[in-house]
């Protein structure tokens, strides 16, 4: 089967940076994506990985490994604002995008 | 901005009842989307449209139909509303082609079902 794994929730000091991991079993792989989504919102798209390596982007980056089956989003100058769920997902063989439950992270002052 | 509007944000339905959930897009994209979301579960695809008048079951189609008579609107239909449906309804729209997976996504419909 197809799966994705995160941690469910997450705590992080304001100021300090973050890491969130995910890791993925799936048939095919056409891509990975970020996304947040604040309390009662929609999700919002953060980042897309389809390479090896590192993707940076202000505040946040987005690491792949394809090989290791793993990704990571790494939060900077973590602000209050940034205390959302982040949700990831691969693009399967078929273009079909698989989602985590997604990681709460919460933010402290 | 692309804009992704749904009819409703909440619903009370009782059981047996049938409910409709629109989404309209204003942009003039292909690919449109229905999720439902649950705590402790990713989003889970019910049905996705290419095209007008076209359609594609997602992985858990079963107790919902969808409506796509116009491009720019994707309705998604429980004809006969049950209490496991109870959820977070999200459209959603693919602003570039497949392999970007980028999507756009309404503010989202919360039904309860009674």
């Amino acid at each position: 089967g197809q799966n994705i794994d995160q941690p469910t929730e997450m705590t992080a000091t304001e100021g300090a940076i973050v890491q969130i991991n995910c890791t993925y079993q799936t048939s095919g792989f056409n891509g990975l994506f970020w996304y947040q989504q604040h309390a009662g919102e929609a999700p919002t798209f953060l980042s897309y990985n389809v390479l090896d390596g590192l993707e940076e982007k202000s505040r946040f980056s987005s690491f792949l490994s394809r090989s290791k089956g793993y990704s990571y989003l790494l939060l900077k100058e973590l602000q209050m604002k940034d205390s959302a769920s982040y949700l990831c997902a691969v693009s399967d063989s078929n273009y079909q995008l698989i989602w985590g439950a997604g990681t709460k992270l919460i933010i402290k002052p | 901005d692309v804009k992704v509007t749904q009819s409703s944000r909440y619903l009370v339905k009782r059981t047996g009842e049938k409910v409709f959930l629109e989404c309209v897009q204003d942009m003039d994209h292909e690919n449109m989307f229905w999720y439902r979301q649950d705590p402790g579960l990713g989003l889970r695809l019910i049905y996705f449209s290419y095209d007008v008048k076209m359609k594609e079951k997602g992985d858990i189609p079963e107790g919902y139909s969808v409506s796509r008579e116009k491009k720019e609107r994707f309705s998604l239909i429980l004809e006969s509303a049950s209490t496991n449906q109870t959820s977070m309804y999200l459209c959603a729209i693919s602003a570039g082609g497949l392999d970007t997976g980028e999507l756009f996504f309404g503010e989202g419909s919360r039904l309860t079902v009674l």
